[in-house]
C-alpha cells in the first residue's frame, strides 16, 4: 500500500529537549516537504526536499532542522524546541512538481 | 500575509444538495490550484486540481471552476452526500516553485 509513515503520532516534551519526527514514504518519490497546520493558518511549509541531500526552506524553517541521506526518509528535527513550536505537523511526499502532495497522518506535538 | 483564503470556516448541507466551498487568492503569479480533503486523525488527501489554462475541471461528483479575473476558485460537490463531511483545504503554486500554499480549510457537514 503506497502510503507516509510519521512517528511519532502524538508526543508531549519540555522546552529544549531535542526530537525528531520521523517521515518514510514507499512510493519513490523525488520530492518531500514538511508543513505545520495551526488553528487559523491553514498549513505551512517548514522544509522540502527535491532529492537525496537537496534540501531548502519553506516558510517558516526557523527552529527545524531536516536532512534527507535516503530517497524514502525525511526527518524533521527540533533541536531546542519552543512552546511556539506546539503544532500540528504533516510530512509529504510527490513526484515531480505537480503539487498532489500524499500527506502522512500527521504528529500532534505538544511543548510545555 | 495569507495568499490562499478561505472566508467560510464551516458550511452544512443537506444530503443531495449542492456544497459549494469558495476560495479566493491574491498573487498573481499561481497557476495551479488544488483542493484536498481532511478527515479528523488523518493527512490531508488529494481531491482535484485545476490548471490556469482551464476555466472548469470535473471529476465525477466534484467540479472545480477557476475565475482568474477574480482570483476566484470554487469546488462543487452534487449531490452532497454525508461521508463528504470533511474539511476542504484549497491550496495554489506557480510554475517551478516547490511550495504549495493552503488556505484555512472550510469544515463541511452533510446532514443526513
Amino acid at each position: 500500500e503506497a502510503q507516509v509513515t510519521q512517528n511519532p503520532r502524538y508526543l508531549i516534551t519540555v522546552t529544549g529537549k531535542k526530537l525528531t519526527v520521523t517521515c518514510s514514504q514507499n512510493m519513490n518519490h523525488e520530492y518531500m516537504s514538511w508543513y505545520r497546520q495551526d488553528p487559523g493558518l491553514g498549513l505551512r511549509q517548514i522544509y522540502y526536499s527535491m532529492n537525496v541531500e537537496v534540501t531548502d526552506k519553506g516558510d517558516v524553517p526557523e527552529g527545524y532542522k531536516v536532512s534527507r541521506k535516503e530517497k524514502r526518509n525525511f526527518p524533521l528535527i527540533l533541536e531546542s524546541p519552543s512552546p511556539n513550536q506546539t503544532s500540528l505537523y504533516f510530512c509529504a511526499s510527490n513526484q515531480g512538481n505537480t503539487g498532489e502532495l500524499f500527506f502522512g497522518e500527521g504528529s500532534r506535538l505538544t511543548v510545555l | 500575509d495569507q495568499q490562499v483564503k478561505q472566508n467560510s470556516p464551516s458550511l452544512s448541507v443537506q444530503e443531495g444538495r449542492i456544497s459549494i466551498l469558495n476560495c479566493d487568492y491574491t498573487n498573481s503569479m499561481f497557476d495551479y490550484f488544488l483542493w484536498y480533503k481532511k478527515y479528523p486523525a488523518e493527512g490531508p488527501t488529494f481531491l482535484i486540481s485545476i490548471s490556469s489554462i482551464k476555466d472548469k475541471n470535473e471529476d465525477g461528483r466534484f467540479t472545480v471552476f477557476l475565475n482568474k479575473s477574480a482570483k476566484h476558485l470554487s469546488l462543487h460537490i452534487v449531490p452532497s452526500q454525508p461521508g463528504d463531511s470533511a474539511v476542504y483545504f484549497c491550496a495554489a503554486s506557480s510554475t517551478g516553485a516547490n511550495n504549495l500554499f493552503f488556505g484555512t480549510g472550510t469544515r463541511l457537514t452533510v446532514i443526513p
